[in-house]
């Protein structure tokens, strides 16, 4: 119950492209849900993150949308760059307590000229 | 701003070694985690600290695994002895509290090499 699944694993956009990585959940307890964006040798930094209250946050090229009945979202990145590749994951936690951060198996991409 | 600092970046064992990383949080921040990042999978977390005190060490392997956070503010994560399957990067992270949607701020990792 603790998993969130992410999709596709690697992907390769051209630039300028849209990329669209897509996650699930099933803990309803979730409440909060970033994105990390990590280069090699690099850790991870948050990226953009969204509560269940609303069901699209965009942040510059970057949006996030979320679709609560279906506990499912998913990160679109507009207009995709060379410099956007990376390795995203998706996340999710419950802030009641202390907040524990349950991450998914993180999507390799690729944007090519 | 400092970010958070962890050393060594590299390091090879053999196994039944032992090996222990350090990591020095952003200043002020109150709680501190290391996650480990086995090749092509998403960071698990290890363990969690709120100032010096442990707040979730459920998926810390207890019989190898051990961490520190003397004073509330520098952490050390120890295995001993080490087996091949602890290869992985080891990352710690920190955020000024906890209980709410805080951010993480995450250092460079330790890449442990297990041969």
């Amino acid at each position: 119950q603790q998993q969130v699944k992410q999709s596709p694993q690697s992907l390769i956009v051209q630039k300028g492209g849209i990329s669209i990585i897509n996650c699930a959940y099933e803990n309803t307890a979730f409440d909060y849900f970033p994105w990390y964006q990590q280069f090699p040798g690099k850790g991870p930094a948050l990226l953009i993150a969204i509560r269940p209250d609303v069901s699209e946050k965009k942040e510059g090229r970057f949006t996030i949308s979320f679709n609560k009945s279906a506990k499912q979202f998913s990160l679109h990145i507009m207009d995709s760059q060379p410099g956007d590749s990376a390795t995203y994951f998706c996340a999710a936690s419950s802030t009641g307590g202390y907040q524990k951060v349950t991450f998914g198996t993180g999507t390799k991409l690729q944007v090519i000229p | 701003e400092a970010g958070v600092a962890q050393s060594p970046r590299y390091k090879i064992i053999e196994k039944r070694q032992s090996v222990a990383f350090w990591c020095n949080p952003i200043s002020g921040h109150a709680t501190l985690y290391w996650y480990q990042q086995i090749l092509g999978q998403g960071p698990k977390l290890l363990i969690q600290f709120q100032n010096n005190g442990v707040v979730d060490d459920s998926q810390l392997p207890k019989d190898r695994f051990s961490a520190e956070r003397l004073k509330g503010v520098d952490s050390t994560l120890k295995i001993q002895p080490a087996k091949l399957e602890d290869s992985a990067v080891y990352l710690c992270a920190s955020s000024l509290r906890t209980g709410i949607a805080d951010t993480q701020y995450f250092g460079p990792g330790t890449r442990l090499t297990v041969l």
